[in-house]
C-alpha cells in the first residue's frame, strides 16, 4: 500500500492566521482525500483533490475557507484559511488507488488555534 | 445519500469477552465495506473490508460479514483483549452516485479491562 507523509504533525497558530499541511504519496494514487476529525468526533471529508483543477467539496466546506492544491498525482496540500478555535482538529490526508486497493491514511496533523 | 450508522459507546468489556460492534448503511448500489481501527494517541488503520454481498473480511481474530439484505456488516470478535482498546470505525465506499470518497460512522469505543 502506499506510504503517506504528512507534516506538519501538529501545529500551535494564532487566530486569523492560515497554515497550510502538506501530503506525499511515496507512489502515483488515483485519489486523494482530506477529511477532518473534531475532537472525540469521526472523520468528516471536507473535499477530494482533482489533480490539476479544482477540489470538489462536501457540503458545508468551501474554498475559501480550506483552498487545496494537487499539482500531480503523488502531492496535494490542504490550507486551513483565517482560522478561529472552532478549527481546532485533527487534519488528514487520505488516498487510494482505486479498485481494491482500499484507503491509505496519513498520519495526520493536530492543529491547535489560540 | 449515502450513510454508516453504528451502535453507541463506549463499550466497555472484560478480558475475553465477546466483542459485538454493530454497523448499518444506507447505500445504492454495491458499495465496499470497511472497519477501521485507531488505538490511542496513533493514526487509523485498515482493520479488514469486504467488497462484496456475504464476503466475510476478517483480521487479528475480528470478523465481519457484508449482509445485503439487512444492509449490515457487523464487527466480531471471539476473545477481546486489553490490547484492543481502541476507537473502530465502520465505513463505506462505492456504491451509485459515489464517486470513491470513503464515508465514516461515528465511531465506537471499546474498553477492555483486565
Amino acid at each position: 500500500s502506499a506510504v503517506i507523509s504528512q507534516k506538519p504533525s501538529r501545529d500551535i497558530c494564532q487566530r486569523g492566521t492560515s497554515l497550510t499541511i502538506q501530503c506525499q504519496v511515496d507512489s502515483q494514487v488515483t485519489m486523494m482525500f482530506w477529511y477532518r476529525q473534531q475532537p472525540g468526533q469521526s472523520l468528516t471529508l471536507i473535499a477530494t483533490a482533482n489533480q490539476g483543477s479544482e477540489a470538489t467539496y462536501e457540503s458545508g466546506f468551501v474554498i475559501d475557507k480550506f483552498p487545496i492544491s494537487r499539482p500531480n498525482l503523488t502531492f496535494s496540500t490542504l490550507t486551513v484559511s483565517n482560522m478561529s478555535p472552532e478549527d481546532s482538529s485533527i487534519y488528514l490526508c487520505s488516498v487510494s488507488k482505486g479498485g481494491d486497493y482500499g484507503y491509505t491514511f496519513g498520519s495526520g496533523t493536530r492543529l491547535t488555534v489560540v | 445519500g449515502n450513510s454508516v450508522t453504528q451502535m453507541e459507546g463506549p463499550v466497555t468489556l472484560s478480558e475475553e469477552a465477546f466483542l459485538t460492534i454493530n454497523c448499518t448503511y444506507t447505500a445504492t448500489g454495491y458499495p465496499s465495506l470497511f472497519w477501521y481501527v485507531q488505538y490511542p494517541g496513533e493514526g487509523l488503520q485498515l482493520l479488514l473490508k469486504a467488497t462484496k454481498a456475504d464476503d466475510k473480511g476478517s483480521n487479528k481474530g475480528f470478523e465481519a460479514t457484508y449482509r445485503k439484505e439487512t444492509t449490515s456488516f457487523h464487527l466480531e470478535k471471539g476473545s477481546v483483549q486489553v490490547s484492543d482498546s481502541a476507537v473502530y470505525f465502520c465505513a463505506l465506499s462505492g456504491g451509485s452516485g459515489n464517486t470513491g470518497k470513503l464515508i465514516f460512522g461515528q465511531g465506537t469505543t471499546l474498553q477492555v479491562k483486565p
